[in-house]
């Protein structure tokens, strides 16, 4: 079946303006993840929706970020007035259900390039 | 608190073997690994549960020493395609959320 999906694969965008990066998870993957890869960086944890719970949005690193999923389903995460510092590969994953004995199958990536 | 992942960087001929860890200084109740290739989605390989539980690839061996909060993954005669940046994620509970360390690149030479 299909896998995780994510729009746009690429975007630059000037520094100040806001972007929205999209994430399509996997048919009935109840747990998405976002995460971002800096160059030569693991994967920083940025921000894990279960279902109804409240999202866990403990790895945002400023209030300029934020993200919702909409009917249980697609997700967007949203960077506000973009930073230089925000460049980078923000991943998102899915996984059947939420836990740390899941495995989680990632998107292609959005590589991000503030200018 | 991020893993500490060692060696840095593994270069090898087809065939040889490699063994690649994955170490904290907190108590875990999971360690995934996944593998990355230049450009692409990183790909599951492995999760390994406090208590013994395993779940993975049949032809990915691994391995958590509880008393060590170390995990090892074990690369036996290795191929072309196993090139690639390894990654852990770690978590210290059933709900909380994965931190990743920051890769190993492994490299398989013809």
């Amino acid at each position: 079946g299909a896998g995780v999906s994510q729009s746009p694969s690429n975007k630059v965008t000037e520094k100040g303006k806001d972007v929205e990066l999209r994430c399509d998870p996997i048919s009935g993957h109840t747990a998405l993840y976002w995460y971002r890869q800096s160059l030569g960086q693991g994967l920083e944890f940025l921000i894990y929706f279960q279902g109804n719970s409240a999202p866990d949005k403990s790895g945002l690193p400023s209030d300029r970020f934020s993200a919702e999923r909409t009917g249980g389903s697609v997700s967007t995460l949203t960077i506000q007035r973009t930073q230089q510092e925000d460049s980078a590969v923000y991943l998102c994953a899915s996984s059947l259900v939420g836990g740390a004995g899941i495995e989680q199958y990632f998107g292609p990536g959005t590589r991000l390039t503030v200018t | 608190q991020q893993p500490v992942q060692s060696p840095q960087a593994v270069i090898l001929r087809e065939g040889e073997d490699a063994v690649i860890n994955c170490s904290s200084s907190k108590a875990l109740y999971s360690v995934h690994w996944y593998r990355q290739k230049h450009g692409e989605a990183p790909v599951f390989l492995m999760i390994l549960l406090k208590g013994g539980e395993q779940k993975g690839h049949e032809k990915i061996s691994a391995s958590f020493n509880e008393k060590k909060q170390q995990s090892s993954l074990y690369l036996t005669a290795s191929q072309l395609s196993y090139s690639g940046t390894y990654f852990c994620g770690t978590s210290r509970g059933a709900n909380s959320k994965l931190t990743f360390g920051k890769g190993i690149t492994l490299s398989v030479r013809p």
